[in-house]
């Protein structure tokens, strides 16, 4: 079946700390891969996005390159905020869409 | 451009009820989705609508159902409300068929006592 899994959290780290936030996919087909993030007591915003392999989606500082290769999909931030703390979900979805496949979902926590 | 909109945003219910959640779409939005999120199960999909019609099912009971309407907008029924039912609903609306963006409502957290 069509699955994602990510790094177990907490992760915590001082701001201006380097992210990294593994997360790897098994899909059959050619999923499009997905980072959202979840702050307290809100829903789900997206934060970027890839279709196809070796695409790069990058929004405020944070990045992602679909590995096909490899079936990953890790977030990384050269620089973290407080205010990135929050959860982080790796999803996919599939050709027939609009069903997202979501990992487990990463507490980060920064510290000033 | 307004966002997804869920009401209401919180909701409590006893046991063997039934409740009803509602999602208004992005204007111009024909998809909406359905995702339960639990701390012991995390985000899981429930069904899917396009055009009033079902095209996707999760692996839930037959408990919950939903529909849409012609405006798109859409509800979603649980009946006989279980403990377990406890939960936030999200609902995600998109533009149309297939790796579409998903944009997300607030959600509406559902306590079953």
């Amino acid at each position: 079946g069509n699955s994602v899994t990510q790094m177990e959290g907490p992760v915590t780290l001082s701001e201006e700390a380097f992210l990294t936030i593994n997360c790897t996919y098994t899909a059959t087909g050619y999923p499009s891969l997905f980072w959202y993030v979840q702050y307290p007591g809100e829903g789900l915003q997206l934060l970027l996005k890839a279709t196809k392999a070796d695409d790069k989606g990058s929004n405020k500082g944070f990045e992602a390159t679909y590995r096909k290769e490899t079936t990953s999909f890790h977030l990384e931030k050269g620089s973290v905020q407080v205010s990135d703390s929050a959860v982080y979900f790796c999803a996919l979805d599939l050709e027939y869409g609009n069903k997202l496949v979501f990992g487990a979902g990463t507490i980060l926590r920064v510290k000033s | 451009k307004a966002g997804v909109t869920q009401t209401p945003r919180y909701l409590i219910k006893t046991r063997g009820q039934q409740v009803t959640l509602s999602c208004s779409p992005i204007s111009g939005h024909r998809s909406v989705s359905w995702y339960q999120q639990t701390p012991g199960q995390g985000l899981q999909f429930l069904f899917e609508y396009f055009s009033e019609t079902q095209r996707n099912k999760g692996n839930f009971p037959g408990r919950f159902s939903g529909r849409q309407f012609s405006n798109s907008r859409s509800e979603m029924n649980v009946s006989t409300l279980e403990l377990g039912d406890s939960a936030l609903y999200l609902c995600a609306s998109s533009w149309g068929q297939g790796k579409n963006i998903q944009y997300f409502g607030a959600g509406t957290r559902l306590s079953v006592l």
